[in-house]
């Protein structure tokens, strides 16, 4: 298995430009998670799902969007990017509620200039 | 409420020695407890979990100790090695239904050999 994977790796964006981060996981999981990391900081909860056409907002959702069509993917999209959305992006997944043990991909790092 | 920058904890520690460390947690609701590992450049990685029904559990090197009463966590690493280096995150399920986890800020672990 892959586990979670995550593209692109690195991305510079222009102030109001947009994008998608990509996000899959082979693990077969029902829920799947967006995070964004500042330096110094914590993982802040941006987006998730618990199962394919079902996504809430979390902690810090303002500037982003989510789908998820299939179980395996799960794309976080930018559309107007800040140099507030400056960050490190993980993605992750897990099974559910029984077992909440969370795999987190790689990770995006992003800069907006 | 919110960290606001704060630069992270540090704890240095030489090869060998047994090393702790600490979490405080502010919602007596939180049923489940894990602690990562995230090392540089990578996603946070799973160590060890705990529910609230346990005041202890022990893994391969590792012991995650719960006090409900002062609302603490801490994870314990025997024989710290090197490749311990790292920064810890504990995050907590705050009672809700959607796995999802809050993290704290982190603590930086520095192992000398």
């Amino acid at each position: 298995n892959a586990g979670v994977t995550q593209t692109p790796k690195f991305r510079i964006l222009k102030i109001g430009q947009s994008m998608t981060l990509q996000c899959a996981q082979d693990m077969n999981h029902n829920y799947m998670y967006w995070y964004r990391q500042d330096p110094g900081m914590g993982l802040k909860l941006i987006y998730y799902s618990v199962g394919a056409g079902i996504t809430d907002k979390g902690e810090v959702p303002n500037g982003y969007n989510v789908s998820r069509s299939t179980t395996e993917d799960f794309p976080l999209r930018l559309e107007l990017a800040a140099p507030s959305q400056t960050s490190v992006y993980f993605c992750a997944s897990s099974y559910g509620d029984s077992n909440n043990e969370q795999f987190f991909g790689p990770g995006t790092r992003l800069t907006v200039l | 409420g919110e960290s606001v920058g704060l630069h992270l904890p540090t704890l240095s520690v030489q090869e060998g020695d047994n090393s702790i460390i600490n979490c405080a947690y502010s919602n007596s609701a939180s049923d489940y407890f894990i602690w990562y590992k995230q090392e540089s450049g990578k996603g946070p990685q799973f160590i060890i979990d705990i529910r609230s029904n346990m005041d202890k559990r022990q893994g391969q090197r590792v012991t995650v100790l719960l006090n409900k009463t002062v609302k603490h966590l801490s994870l314990q690493i025997a024989a710290t090695q090197p490749g311990d280096s790292a920064v810890y995150f504990c995050a907590e399920n705050r009672g809700t239904s959607y796995g999802k986890l809050t993290f704290g800020q982190g603590t930086i672990l520095t192992v000398h050999p």
